[in-house]
């Protein structure tokens, strides 16, 4: 199976600061790669998926890139409703796996 | 808008069999995947299973000695059982549809916990 390795797997941040979570994956997985947030209580949501394609709805603040093994997760301008646990997906093949997961908290 | 509930003990006997039934509303189960997902207290999310809307079923590895999914098209349903459970078991278990290519959890039901306790 694919290991996805999340960095961090938390960190505090500030309301309009510039947030940047990486996934690394076992090996190269081309762009087959999802993004999610889980809310508190709440199911996961998808944000990003072929690793740069922003969901409808998604606002534009987040953004997703790499390719291969290397994966980042992007939030340009942090708002009090982005305050979540990350988690990065893929689905280069079977079993589908997920990485750890970041939370990003308040400062 | 395609809705996902999930309905089932919220308490299982270690050694004894889980079983979860996913109710779908709001849109057909044709064409798609629907799937199992689950999160232990605390930790990650750890992909079970999918069944595809005609049977055909794929199963994680480390679970498939457990686990069967099987789908009721005419109920809008599809279910999990998982067998011989053990305390490591006890998770939020969730339902979710993957999209038509099998690959993406565009849909998830809100979860239900299950305890493995005696």
């Amino acid at each position: 199976a694919i290991q996805l390795t999340q960095s961090p797997s938390s960190l505090s941040a500030s309301v309009g600061d510039r947030v940047t979570i990486t996934c690394r994956a076992s090996q190269g997985i081309s762009s087959a790669v999802a993004w999610y947030q889980q809310r508190p209580g709440k199911p996961p949501t998808l944000l990003i998926f072929d690793a740069s394609s922003l969901e409808s709805g998604v606002p534009s603040r987040f953004r997703g890139s790499g390719s291969g093994t290397d994966f980042t997760l992007t939030i340009s301008s942090l708002q009090p409703e982005d305050f979540a646990t990350y988690y990065c997906q893929q689905f280069n093949s079977y079993p589908l796996t997920f990485g750890g997961g970041t939370k990003v908290e308040i400062k | 808008q395609v809705q996902l509930q999930e309905s089932g003990p919220g308490v299982v006997k270690p050694s004894e069999t889980l079983s979860l039934t996913c109710t779908v509303s709001g849109g057909s189960m044709s064409s798609y995947y629907w799937s199992w997902i689950r999160q232990s207290p605390g930790k990650g999310l750890e992909w079970i299973g999918y069944i595809y809307f005609s049977g055909s079923t794929n199963y994680s590895p480390s679970l498939k000695s457990r686990v069967t999914i099987s789908v009721d098209t005419s109920q809008n349903q599809f279910s999990l059982t998982l067998t011989s459970v053990t305390t490591a078991d006890t998770a939020v278990y969730y339902c979710a549809r993957l999209g038509v290519a099998g690959e993406l959890f565009d849909y998830w039901g809100q979860g239900t916990l299950v305890t493995v306790s005696s």
